[in-house]
């Protein structure tokens, strides 16, 4: 089963307008929770995260938002610069040793 | 800091053959982990280590199979390799054992 899934795979967003990122988990358990932004063939690089005890953190141009009760965090890109187009993962993270991973939201901003 | 050290960057190996991954974790973080991506699996936990102990493995059959030293880096190996396998494989690592940072991954290529 898939406890963390991002729903929509791909997302086109004009250069200065806002992006948002879905995504909803299953697992209650999940205490922590993580977004990363990825190039092909490298690494995820971590972008922002939040504890399941805030509902809000805000790092620059990068918002994460938890809803706790409907099980749903989403990244918020304001404003958004083609250097932004990547493939964006959620994460979470259940107290454990380890990140379960939703399929990732490839995000384009066009000029 | 350094980052994450992933050796070697590619790989082309043979069906039936073994391989052996290599790790370097950011100085000072005792966790490290290991990820297999796919196009068609997403981002998949195998394992993770702390202080040379296997703590957690993923859903993966036993060809595959790690190690932590004493200084923290860590190998993983995968014996009788099928074509299935080629993926890339990405280390983490974590000091609070929230956020983890990867690595650049290996690119293995099964033939």
């Amino acid at each position: 089963d898939q406890q963390v899934k991002q729903n929509s795979p791909s997302l086109s967003v004009q250069e200065g307008r806002i992006s948002i990122l879905n995504c909803d988990y299953t697992n209650s358990m999940f205490d922590y929770f993580l977004w990363y932004k990825k190039y092909p063939a490298e690494g995820p690089t971590f972008l922002i995260s939040i504890s399941s005890i805030k509902d809000k953190n805000e790092d620059g141009r990068f918002t994460v938002f938890l809803n706790k009760s409907a099980k749903h965090l989403s990244l918020h890109i304001v404003p958004s610069q083609p250097g932004d187009s990547a493939v964006y993962f959620c994460a979470a993270n259940n107290a454990g040793n380890m990140l379960t991973f939703g399929g990732g939201t490839r995000l384009m901003v066009k000029p | 800091k350094a980052g994450v050290t992933q050796t070697p960057r590619y790989l082309i190996k043979t069906r039936g053959q073994q391989v052996t991954l290599s790790c370097s974790p950011i100085s000072g973080h005792r966790s490290v982990s290991w990820y297999q991506q796919t196009p068609g699996q997403g981002l998949q936990f195998l394992f993770e280590y702390f202080s040379e102990t296997q703590r957690n493995k993923g859903n993966f059959p036993g060809r595959f199979s790690g190690r932590q030293f004493s200084n923290s880096r860590s190998e993983m190996n995968v014996s009788t390799l099928e074509l299935g396998d080629s993926a890339l494989y990405l280390c983490a690592s974590s000091q609070d054992y929230k956020i983890y940072t990867f690595g650049s991954g290996t690119r293995l290529t099964v033939v």
